[in-house]
């Protein structure tokens, strides 16, 4: 267990539906990234934020994906209308300023 | 454009010592980390370089040639719980932005 938290841990929706998944930095970590794993890759960036600032999102985060960090501490990451090339697993990281990232157990996203 | 390769899949034996080789082309380096992934659960941290040399942490240890682009990541005294996949992943930017580039992973297998 590395102190980063995600809720849920699975997801089954049908197509078209919206998803909201939350993660739990550690306390005290002020960087907080989101990832997406498919079979056989690696994890690939989605999107990264500072305190509550947005700084970065990768080109695979289309307009049906949005992200926020409200108070700097948990984070959500919404997938609108979803389809069948979501499903991954989704993993949340959390880091002090530069330093290691620490991995939360991740949301596997199955989209039927 | 970024790439890191590594390759697939290795065997080795239990007791034995085995190196996973990684190497990159990025737009940029600001470190270079290994990462431990069992099946099923998410990443954690083993070791970072940025500077070249050998970083040695007990059974792991971790080489850096920045020159050569090139990393590899030794495991000493092979146990049956190291069976997993090995991430190596790039950090290309430094100061705000901290996102990592991950490869695809080397499944190790370890035999008795």
């Amino acid at each position: 267990d590395t102190g980063v938290s995600q809720d849920p841990r699975h997801k089954i929706t049908k197509r078209g539906q919206n998803v909201t998944f939350r993660c739990d930095p550690i306390s005290e970590h002020n960087r907080l990234y989101w990832y997406r794993q498919t079979l056989g890759q690696g994890p690939e960036f989605l999107t990264y934020f500072q305190n509550e600032a947005q700084l970065e999102k990768s080109r695979l985060l289309s307009d049906r994906f949005s992200a926020e960090r409200p108070k700097g501490s948990f984070s959500t990451l919404e997938i609108q209308r979803t389809e069948q090339g979501d499903s991954a697993m989704y993993l949340c990281a959390s880091s002090l300023s530069s330093l290691e990232q620490y991995f939360g157990p991740g949301t596997r996203l199955t989209v039927t | 454009g970024q790439n890191i390769d590594q390759p697939t899949e290795m065997t080795a034996t239990e007791g034995a010592i085995v190196q996973i080789n990684c190497t990159y082309q990025t737009s940029g380096f600001n470190g270079l980390f290994w990462y431990q992934q069992h099946a099923g659960e998410a990443p954690t941290f083993l070791s970072y370089n940025v500077l070249d040399g050998l970083e040695e942490k007990g059974r792991f240890s971790s080489f850096l040639s920045r020159s050569k682009g090139y990393s590899y990541l030794l495991l000493k005294e092979l146990q049956m719980k190291d069976s997993a996949s090995y991430l190596c992943a790039v950090r290309d930017r430094g100061g705000s932005q901290g996102n990592l580039i991950f490869g695809k992973g080397t499944k190790l297998s370890v035999k008795p």
